[in-house]
């Protein structure tokens, strides 16, 4: 059974802080690794989709990393902002079709 | 540019009762998806759709069936409700074929519908 973890659950920071957050998923069979943002009562945003081992992928204030060989990727937000607030979402495709294993999301909450 | 969108927002439904969830995707988009969030775990794949056709299937019984149209759309249907069906339903598009070759598909995701059943 494919399984695909975030750390932590929860996160609280202050304005200004940089802060980063863990996906861990199966390190066999990878095609691709999957960024969303979740704003509350929005839509799901895709971040990223990245591919490749030591694939390092920025928008903005928020990059992330991934490591295939070991399974897992990091998101990072440099200058958190109120308007970062959100729940992130990484998946991880099941097979070539492209149906999406997710993980149960971080929610990040950044106090101005 | 329209994303995708889903109708209804919100419903509510009791127990066995049959329920259809609608969903059209982004323009130029020819794949649909559905997954179902419950409360407090990550969205989960119900089914796909391409070509008119059920693609591939998660781990839903068979109460939860679908059908995409000419035009792309789709629709969910879940017969006999459930306490236990109330939930997020998300609808996600996407091109067979993307830019990553791999077969892993940038997918876009509609608002959501919520329903409860009580």
């Amino acid at each position: 059974i494919l399984n695909v973890e975030q750390s932590p659950q929860s996160l609280h920071v202050q304005e200004g802080d940089s802060t980063n957050f863990t996906c861990s998923f199966p390190s066999s069979n990878f095609y691709a690794l999957h960024w969303y943002r979740w704003e509350t009562a929005k839509s799901p945003e895709a971040l990223f989709v990245m591919t490749l081992n030591g694939d390092e992928k920025k928008k903005g204030r928020i990059s992330a990393t991934l490591n295939t060989k070991e399974g897992y990727s990091y998101l990072y937000i440099k200058g958190s902002q109120p308007e970062d607030s959100a729940t992130y979402l990484c998946a991880f495709p099941s097979g070539s079709q492209g149906n999406l294993i997710f993980g149960k999301g971080t929610k990040l909450s950044v106090k101005p | 540019d329209a994303g995708v969108t889903q109708s209804p927002t919100h419903l509510i439904k009791t127990r066995g009762q049959q329920v259809t969830l609608r969903c059209s995707p982004k323009s130029g988009h020819d794949t649909v998806s559905w997954y179902q969030q419950a409360l407090g775990q990550g969205p989960q794949f119900i089914f796909q759709y391409y070509e008119e056709e059920e693609r591939q299937r998660g781990n839903f019984p068979d109460r939860f069936s679908g059908h995409q149209f000419p035009n792309y759309s789709s629709e969910l249907n879940v017969n006999a409700l459930l306490l236990g069906d109330s939930a997020l339903y998300l609808c996600a598009s996407s091109l067979v074929l993307s830019r990553y070759g791999t077969g892993t598909y940038e997918q876009y995701f509609g608002p959501g519908t919520r329903l409860t059943v009580t």
